[in-house]
């Protein structure tokens, strides 16, 4: 079975500092890699996502992740901050054969101050 | 092009009452799948159809049901209702069951309530 683990159930930044948000997983077979954001009240939105080829991913609002093998890891970055970015980012894995289930992490509740 | 829809946005019930959440996929897609948000936690996963049946089921008990219906819209059914199901309950749907690669479109939510 495959897991998600996000370091850090809150993270601040200040607005137009870098936005660094950790996501490591699990999974015994190559997984397809997902960040969510969900918004107060809304459902889950798609940033990027990670299937095969090219492991730095760029996203919307931009956004990019970069998949490390060695690392197990997915996090994902900002350049810089904006206040519209305050939200709860969600990582998730889903594997071939899985029949596209995700296995969210607990979420990251991002905190942008002026 | 209409997104996942759900209905309704809000619902509140009391212990032991049954419940129907319902779905309509994006235009396009045929597979829904159902997840269960608790407050302050990640979407975990309840079960999955396609082609009008159950493909996948997480560690949900039988008092969960869904269907789907040959327009692809889904519903989620919760019997013998406990205080420990309120949560937002999330409808996500994709093209192709077996297409792990590919994303879910996700609704907003219906936000359960049991008192």
């Amino acid at each position: 079975a495959q897991s998600v683990t996000q370091l850090g159930s809150h993270v601040s930044v200040s607005e137009g500092a870098l936005v660094l948000l950790r996501c490591n997983y699990s999974s015994s077979v190559p997984p397809y890699l997902f960040w969510y954001v969900q918004y107060p009240n809304q459902g889950l939105q798609l940033l990027l996502k990670y299937t095969t080829g090219a492991t730095l991913v760029k996203g919307i609002n931009g956004f990019e992740a970069e998949f490390k093998k060695s690392e197990t890891s997915f996090h994902l970055t900002k350049p810089s901050a904006h206040m519209s970015d305050a939200a709860e980012y969600f990582c998730a894995v889903s594997v071939t054969g899985g029949g596209n289930k995700l296995t969210f992490g607990t979420g990251t509740q991002l905190k942008v101050e002026l | 092009d209409a997104g996942v829809t759900q209905s309704p946005t809000h619902l509140i019930k009391t212990r032991g009452q049954q419940v129907t959440l319902r779905c309509s996929p994006k235009s396009g897609h045929d597979t829904v799948s159902w997840y269960q948000q608790a407050l302050g936690q990640g979407p975990q996963f309840i079960f999955q159809y396609y082609e009008e049946e159950e493909r996948q089921r997480g560690n949900f008990p039988d008092r969960f049901s869904g269907h789907q219906f040959p327009n692809y819209s889904s519903e989620l059914n919760v019997n013998a209702l406990l205080l420990g199901d309120s949560a937002l309950y999330l409808c996500a749907s994709s093209l192709g069951m077996g297409n792990s690669n590919q994303p879910q479109h996700f609704g907003d939510g219906t936000r359960l309530s049991i008192l």
